[in-house]
């Protein structure tokens, strides 16, 4: 089944970068994604990465995915106190009934200190 | 534009009461889905509608629930017999089709006492 599993805790100082690591189990996942969540706010997408991607960077941002180990990760450069919040790992399978149907991770804190 | 909107933002209710949850997705967006977010559980696929096909309903975790989609348009979450496992953070997302970037609502956060 699917499965996709972050570690719940991050915590650094402003102006340095930030990594956050997830693992998924499904094969088939077609695309990946990070999305954000602030407090009280839905989720905004941040980036994501089609599964035949190795690595794509949108300015702060950098995506790594090791399709071999199932291991994806989120590198944001020059962290600032706004990045705060929680950062959910997801991916979907673009086929079948349930075409985009997003299957997240447990979601991990972010917290940067001044 | 606008986004997605839904309604209410907040709903506490008696255990046992039935409930509905709005969303109105973005104008032309034929895909929508229902995520539910808890403490317990993370953020849980509930159902998804495609255009005029039957949706997928294989996310929703009892006979309790269920969802419509009426004209394409605005969707309706209704949860009968309310418990207190209910209680979370219902989100609606809308995609201009299956397999796009997912646009999300702010979510109603409903409490059952």
């Amino acid at each position: 089944g699917e499965d996709v599993e972050q570690s719940l805790f991050l915590s650094v100082r402003e102006g340095d970068s930030s990594v956050i690591n997830c693992t998924y189990t499904d094969s088939s996942s077609t695309y990946l994604y990070w999305y954000k969540q602030e407090p009280g706010a839905g989720l905004q997408l941040l980036t994501y990465i089609f599964s035949n991607m190795d690595m794509k960077q949108d300015q702060r941002l950098t995506v790594l995915l090791n399709k071999k180990d199932k291991h994806l990760s989120l590198r944001i450069a020059d962290t600032q106190t706004g990045d705060s919040a929680i950062y959910f790992c997801a991916e979907t399978y673009a086929g079948g009934t349930s075409y985009g149907k997003l299957t997240f991770g447990q979601g991990t804190i972010l917290t940067v200190h001044p | 534009g606008a986004g997605v909107s839904q309604s209410p933002s907040n709903k506490v209710t008696e255990k046992g009461k039935d409930v509905e949850l709005r969303c109105d997705p973005i104008s032309g967006h034929t895909a929508l889905y229902w995520y539910r977010q808890s403490l317990g559980q993370g953020l849980e696929f509930l159902i998804y509608f495609q255009g005029n096909s039957a949706p997928d309903k294989s996310g929703l975790p009892s006979d309790r629930f269920s969802a419509e989609r009426t004209g394409g348009s605005v969707s309706t979450l209704t949860i009968q017999r309310t418990q207190q496992e209910d209680s979370a953070v219902y989100l609606c997302a809308s995609s201009p089709s299956p397999g796009n970037e997912q646009f999300f609502g702010p979510g109603t956060r409903l409490t059952v006492l």
